[in-house]
């Protein structure tokens, strides 16, 4: 049973273009969700986080939103980059009153950014 | 500061056998997480690890162990290796607080034969 959804496994937009990356969840009770970029190689480097309370979140490029009532969040990277090239993963989790940090991640997204 | 660091980066055993992989966190991160990441199921969560003590765990075999020393460095064990465990294993670290983000390293790829 899949808790958190990237339905689209590929993704490919233009340099300067916006790119929108989906996430769907199951898990009502998941409170804090994260996008994480990793390269090959690489481990996954944290992108940006967004708690329930809120329904966007900022930090340059990077914008998430989340919709709580439908369950789905999306991460928006303006303008998009050449070096933004990675595969994008979509995590949750929930407090479990001090036994936390379980991450429920999505099966990633490649985007890809043309020059 | 320096990164988390996995070792080793690559492994190559076979089936029957056991592996212990390691991970040091990020000085002061008390809180070590570790996952696994396969191409068809993703990456999925086996257990953390806070002051020495595991605090949240994944839905994995009992053949899947760890542990974590007084320093934070943590080791995971996987004992009677099946063709299946072959994935990238990832440990990430944190402070330790819910809100905390996790640094993942660059992982340990697994290879049972």
């Amino acid at each position: 049973d899949q808790q958190v959804k990237q339905n689209s496994p590929s993704l490919s937009v233009q340099e300067g273009r916006i790119s929108i990356l989906n996430c769907d969840y199951t898990n009502s009770m998941f409170d804090y969700f994260l996008w994480y970029k990793k390269y090959p190689a690489e481990g996954p480097t944290f992108l940006i986080s967004i708690s329930s309370i809120k329904d966007k979140n900022e930090d340059g490029r990077f914008t998430v939103f989340l919709n709580k009532s439908a369950k789905h969040l999306s991460l928006h990277i303006v303008p998009s980059q050449p070096g933004d090239s990675a595969v994008y993963f979509c995590a949750a989790s929930e407090d479990s009153g001090g036994s936390n940090y379980k991450l429920t991640f999505g099966k990633g997204t490649l985007l890809t950014v043309n020059p | 500061k320096a990164g988390v660091t996995q070792t080793p980066r690559y492994l190559i055993k076979t089936r029957g056998q056991q592996v212990t992989l390691s991970c040091s966190p990020i000085s002061g991160h008390r809180s070590v997480s570790w996952y696994q990441q396969t191409p068809g199921q993703g990456l999925q969560f086996l257990f953390e690890y806070f002051s020495e003590t595991q605090r949240n765990k994944g839905n994995f075999p009992g053949r899947f162990s760890g542990r974590q020393f007084s320093n934070s460095r943590s080791e995971m064990n996987v004992s009677t290796l099946e063709l299946g465990d072959s994935a990238l294993y990832l440990c990430a670290s944190s402070p330790g607080s819910y809100t905390d983000t996790q640094y993942f390293g660059p992982g340990t790829r697994l290879t049972v034969l």
